[in-house]
């Protein structure tokens, strides 16, 4: 049963437009979430969060929305870069129970 | 570069065989994850320890095991290894029990023929 789902395994973007990827939930107990970028032969690196008491948060030209009604929460990235080009993971908590990850999604910019 | 290190890198071996995967954590880390990363799917996570002692279990195979030692590093032990075995082993580790940002490893890479 897969609690965190990116139902989205690639997206493809231009260089300077907007990437917005998604990912819904299950479990109503996760109250923080993150996403975590991984470029290829390394390990994921973090990215943002969110606790679930808020439904924005932003840093630099990433922001991720929270919305618990739908468990639904995206990530946005403005502009697109070429090195934004990565697998993009959504993860999420209950607690200090150990991360639950989605299964990512590829994200290409072209130049 | 995340602090954590993984060794070794890459893994290929028979089924029926036995390996050991090894992970040092951050400096000043308690916690070691490690978490599967097989084709087509997400992250799984299969076993944490903090400071020695085994802290939750996830979807990690009978034929699968770990420890944490004084020192704080981590091993996992694959035995009877299968085809289906084959994927990319993450080690992670953060400061305390369930810090929500975990700092991962480049990865082991096991290739099972």
């Amino acid at each position: 049963d897969q609690q965190v789902k990116q139902n989205s395994p690639s997206l493809s973007v231009q260089e300077g437009r907007i990437s917005i990827l998604n990912c819904d939930y299950t479990n109503s107990m996760f109250d923080y979430f993150l996403w975590y970028k991984k470029y290829p032969a390394e390990g994921p690196t973090f990215l943002i969060s969110i606790s679930s008491i808020k439904d924005k948060n932003e840093d630099g030209r990433f922001t991720v929305f929270l919305n618990k009604s739908a468990k639904h929460l995206s990530l946005h990235i403005v502009p697109s870069q070429p090195g934004d080009s990565a697998v993009y993971f959504c993860a999420a908590r209950s607690g200090n129970t150990p991360l639950v990850f989605g299964k990512g999604t590829r994200l290409s910019v072209i130049a | 570069d995340s602090g954590v290190t993984q060794t070794p890198k890459h893994l290929i071996t028979a089924t029926g065989q036995r390996v050991t995967l090894r992970c040092s954590p951050r400096s000043g880390d308690l916690s070691v994850y490690w978490y599967q990363q097989s084709l087509d799917q997400g992250l799984q996570f299969l076993i944490q320890y903090y400071n020695g002692e085994e802290r939750a279990k996830g979807n990690i195979l009978e034929r699968f095991s770990a420890q944490q030692f004084p020192d704080l590093h981590s091993e996992l032990n694959l035995s009877s290894l299968e085809l289906g075995d084959s994927a990319l082993y993450f080690c992670a580790s953060s400061a305390g029990q369930g810090n929500e940002k975990l700092f991962f490893g480049s990865g082991t890479q096991l290739s099972v023929l």
